[in-house]
C-alpha cells in the first residue's frame, strides 16, 4: 500500500507562478523526500527533510513538514517551463524496514511558457 | 542517471515466458533496489539487495526473484511473465542508506507482457 498520497494529482500553472504540492502519509517517519521525474526518465532526488525538521530550502524549493498532521508540502517558486515533470514524495518509515521507502502516486506539474 | 545502466530499455514478451532485467552500477554501492511503476501507484519496491548474495523482499515481491552474484549487477527475473507484470521497472542505488536512504535511479525498463 502507498505510504504517501500527493495532492493535487495534476497542476497546471503559468511560468513565473508558484507551484505547491502536498503529501500526506500514514505512519511515523524517519525522513521524507521529494523526487522529480521527467517523462520517460528515472526519478531524481530533490530534497530531504528529517522528522525533527519543520522547513528546508534548496534554491527555488521549499519543503515543510508537519508530523502532527502527517503531511508535507513542496513549494516551487518562480516556476519555469523546465519544471514541468511529475513530483513524488517518499517516506522512510519508523515502522517498515529502513530499506522499504514508500512512494506516493505523484503530482503531474505542467508549467506553461 | 547516476552511473546506473538498465538493460534492456524496452521489452515485449509473451505470457508464460521467463524474463530477466539487468541493473548495472559502476561505483560499487552496497544497496540496490528494484521497483515497478504503474499509473496511480507511484513506485513500489519489489526486492532489494544489501550485498553480494544478500537480498530481501519488498512490498510486491510475488512473481519476482532476484540475484546478485557481483556487487555491480542486480538481476530481476520474472519466472513466468503475466500480463499484470506489464509495467516500467526501475533500478536504484542508495549511497548513504544508514543516514538517509537517498536513492539514485536508472532510466527504467518498459516491459510489455502480451
Amino acid at each position: 500500500s502507498q505510504q504517501g498520497e500527493e495532492d493535487p494529482q495534476a497542476l497546471s500553472i503559468q511560468e513565473g507562478e508558484n507551484a505547491t504540492m502536498n503529501c500526506s502519509y500514514k505512519t511515523s517517519i524517519n525522513n521524507l523526500q521529494w523526487y522529480r521525474q521527467n517523462s520517460g526518465r528515472g526519478l531524481v532526488h530533490l530534497i530531504l527533510i528529517r522528522s525533527n525538521e519543520r522547513e528546508k530550502h534548496s534554491g527555488r524549493l521549499r519543503v515543510t513538514l508537519d508530523t502532527s498532521k502527517k503531511s508535507s508540502s513542496l513549494l516551487i517558486t518562480a516556476s519555469r517551463a523546465a519544471d514541468t515533470a511529475s513530483y513524488f514524495c517518499a517516506t522512510v518509515s519508523t515502522i517498515f524496514n529502513n530499506n522499504d521507502m514508500r512512494f506516493g502516486a505523484g503530482t503531474r506539474l505542467t508549467v506553461k511558457p | 542517471d547516476a552511473g546506473i545502466t538498465q538493460s534492456p530499455r524496452h521489452k515485449v514478451t509473451e505470457t508464460g515466458t521467463p524474463v530477466t532485467l539487468r541493473c548495472h552500477q559502476t561505483e560499487n554501492h552496497r544497496y540496490m533496489y528494484w521497483y515497478r511503476q504503474d499509473p496511480g501507484h507511484g513506485l513500489r519496491l519489489i526486492h532489494y539487495s544489501y550485498g553480494v548474495k544478500d537480498t530481501d523482499k519488498g512490498e510486491v515481491s510475488d512473481g519476482y526473484s532476484v540475484s546478485r552474484s557481483k556487487t555491480e549487477d542486480f538481476l530481476l527475473t520474472l519466472e513466468s511473465a503475466t500480463s499484470s507484470q506489464t509495467s516500467v521497472y526501475f533500478c536504484a542505488i542508495s549511497v548513504d542508506r544508514l543516514a538517509k536512504n537517498i536513492q539514485y535511479f536508472g532510466a527504467g525498463t518498459r516491459l510489455s507482457v502480451l
